[in-house]
């Protein structure tokens, strides 16, 4: 059964680089029908998706977050990384991995997430 | 970016009672609209995708229509473990958006 986990630390602070890994088991990363999505969800609001990447490394991201946001694969790790530089309270928010369908290289729904993990900003 | 309108915002029914949740795409996304049911301190799951299409192991009284712009998600009988939040979501252009959630209480 596929299974993702998200890492990384809890508390970040303001101006800070916020960095978040993914691991993925019970499947490869390498797989040509998938993407690795992030999104994340502050506290009592809506999902927001940060961005996707394809194992060869071609990704997709929301402009709204583009000059701040890296995501990479690692994939003899079997991993995906989320880096977001310069954060602020804004980015305080339940961040989640999740792999995404693949419709001809397009980025389609997420059909498996992980649990999450939480990240607030603060001094 | 396509904005994706929920309504009702939340809604409160019975169990048993029928349910529909509709999505709104500020403009066409064709049949490229998915929906997700997230229950508190839980990662969103997989309902429906492709407008319509039930995702495996997702009970029958799930269902969804739509096309182009305006989409529909009904519970045809509720259940009490139906209460969550569900989020429309469409992969049909950049960025990929959801909708504002629409809170299924019991």
């Amino acid at each position: 059964q596929l299974q993702l986990q998200e890492s990384g630390p809890g508390l970040v602070k303001p101006s800070e680089t916020l960095s978040l890994s993914c691991t993925v088991s019970g499947g490869s990363i390498s797989s040509s029908s998938h993407y690795w999505g992030w999104i994340r969800q502050p506290p009592g609001k809506g999902l927001e998706w940060i961005g996707s990447i394809y194992y060869s490394g071609s990704t997709y991201y929301n402009p709204s977050l583009k000059s701040r946001i890296t995501i990479s694969v690692d994939t003899s790790k079997n991993e995906v990384s989320l880096k977001v530089n310069s954060v602020t309270a804004a980015d305080t928010a339940v961040y989640y991995c999740a792999r995404q369908d693949s419709l001809l290289e397009w980025p389609y729904f997420f059909d498996f997430w992980g649990q999450g993990t939480r990240v607030s900003v603060s001094s | 970016d396509i904005q994706m309108t929920q309504s009702p915002s939340s809604v409160s029914a019975s169990v048993g009672d029928r349910v529909t949740i509709t999505c709104r795409a500020s403009q066409g996304v064709s049949t490229y609209l998915h929906w997700y049911q997230q229950k508190p301190g839980k990662a969103p799951k997989l309902l429906i995708f492709d407008a319509s299409s039930l995702q495996g192991g997702v009970p029958s009284r799930f269902s969804a229509s739509g096309s182009g712009a305006d989409f529909t998600l009904t519970i045809s009988s509720l259940h009490p473990e139906d209460s969550a939040t569900y989020y429309c979501h469409q992969t049909y252009n950049m960025p990929l958006t959801f909708g504002g959630g629409t809170r299924v209480e019991i």
